[in-house]
Order: structure tokens, then sequence, then C-alpha cells
């Protein structure tokens, strides 16, 4: 079965802290996401990885950067969280670059920050 | 921009009731259209696409037409169960962007036995 992991499913930060979401995925995946979900507001997608070390910005990377050394692991970092980074956070792994490619989520992580 | 609205939650509904939830697109071209569903406590996962105006995607027994004359692609289940309850998402994505996926914001569906 696919799957994609993410480290916490519950995260209390304080403004100002510098944060590290995990993902990892056991599919021999190519693609990463990182997507945020806010009531109303669906997913946005906050950056995209298509290979190791390579990383593209989606429609709000403002805030975060990210980090893909290896294949199977994608890191979202906050470099300093702010509260209007409170949010659940999605990663998703697809198999290539095209959108047909279903993408497989995480269960999500569910950040407070206070 | 590409962009996808779908019809505001929550929506309640019986066991075995219908259930249609709408969605619209904007978009340029054919892009393709997804719906995704979250339930409770999972990440989404996909529930079914089309690729090609007419199309129809099926997969547990929802359905859903792609119409380009209508720029829609409404969701629909004939009967529904109470593991049906979950937010459903209708997504796109565009000719332009061969990853990027837009989606709408979800609607929350809530089946009562």
């Amino acid at each position: 079965d696919v799957k994609v992991t993410q480290s916490s499913r519950y995260l209390v930060k304080r403004t100002g802290e510098k944060v590290f979401l995990e993902c990892v995925q056991d599919m021999d995946h190519e693609n990463m996401f990182w997507y945020r979900q806010d009531p109303g507001l669906g997913l946005r997608l906050i950056y995209f990885s298509y290979d190791v070390k390579m990383k593209e910005k989606g429609d709000i990377p403002e805030g975060y950067s990210v980090s893909r050394e290896k294949k199977e692991r994608f890191s979202l970092i906050l470099e300093s969280a702010s509260t209007n980074q409170t949010s659940m956070y999605l990663c998703a792994s697809s198999q290539f670059g095209s959108a047909l490619e279903t993408q497989y989520f995480g269960p999500g992580t569910r950040l407070l920050v206070l | 921009g590409d962009s996808v609205t779908q019809m505001e939650g929550p929506v309640t509904l019986s066991e075995e009731a219908f259930l249609t939830i709408n969605c619209t697109y904007t978009a340029t071209g054919y892009p393709s259209l997804f719906w995704y569903v979250q339930y409770p406590g999972e990440g989404l996962q996909l529930l079914l696409k089309a690729t090609k105006a007419d199309d129809k995607g099926s997969n547990k027994g929802f359905e859903a037409t792609y119409r380009k004359e209508t720029t829609s692609f409404h969701l629909e289940k004939g009967s529904v169960q109470v593991s049906d309850s979950a937010v459903y998402f209708c997504a796109l994505s565009g000719e332009s962007n061969d990853y990027k996926l837009s989606f709408g914001a979800g609607t929350t569906v809530t089946v009562r036995a």
C-alpha cells in the first residue's frame, strides 16, 4: 500500500521559532508537494519538488522554505513562525510530473503558532 | 488564472439520500478535472477524474461528468451511506500546468443514519 507519513499530527510552537515539518513517502515517487489547508480556502500549494535537491515555488511560498536531500523525504521549514501560519499542512507525492498522476496525501500536521 | 468554485457546505443528509455537490471551473483550454475526498482524520485521496469533455469519472458509486459547455464537474451519488461522511474537494489541472492542482474550498458532507 502507498504510504505518505508526516512526522507529527499536532504541533504547538511560539512566534519566532524555527519549525520543521517532515514528510516521508515509501513509493519511490519523483514528485513531492507541500500544501496548506485552511477553512474556506481549500488547499494551496506552498512548494513542489520534482527531484532531489530541486524545488519550485507554489502559490504561497512566502515565509516558507523546503529541503529535499533524499528522494523519499521532503521537509517544510518555517524560518520564523508567525501566527498567520497556523494551519493544517498536507504533504503529497506523485509518480511523475503530470497532474494526471494521482497525488497521495499524508494525514496532515495541524500547526498552532502562539 | 485557473480556479474552481464548489458549493459551500456543510451538507447534511440522511442515509440513502441523493447527493450532489456542484463544481464549476474557470480555465483556458481543456483542463483535467478531479474530485478528492478527505475522510475524518485522514489525508486526501483521489475519488475520480476526467481528462476530456464528456468524460464521466466514477468510483465507489460516485459519478461526475466533465461538461465543457457549462464548465462544470458536479459530483453525484444516488444513495449515500454514513461512511460517505467526509470533505469533498473539486480540483483542476490546467493545460499549461503539468503538475499543479487548483483546489476548491471543499464541501463537508455529513450523512446521518
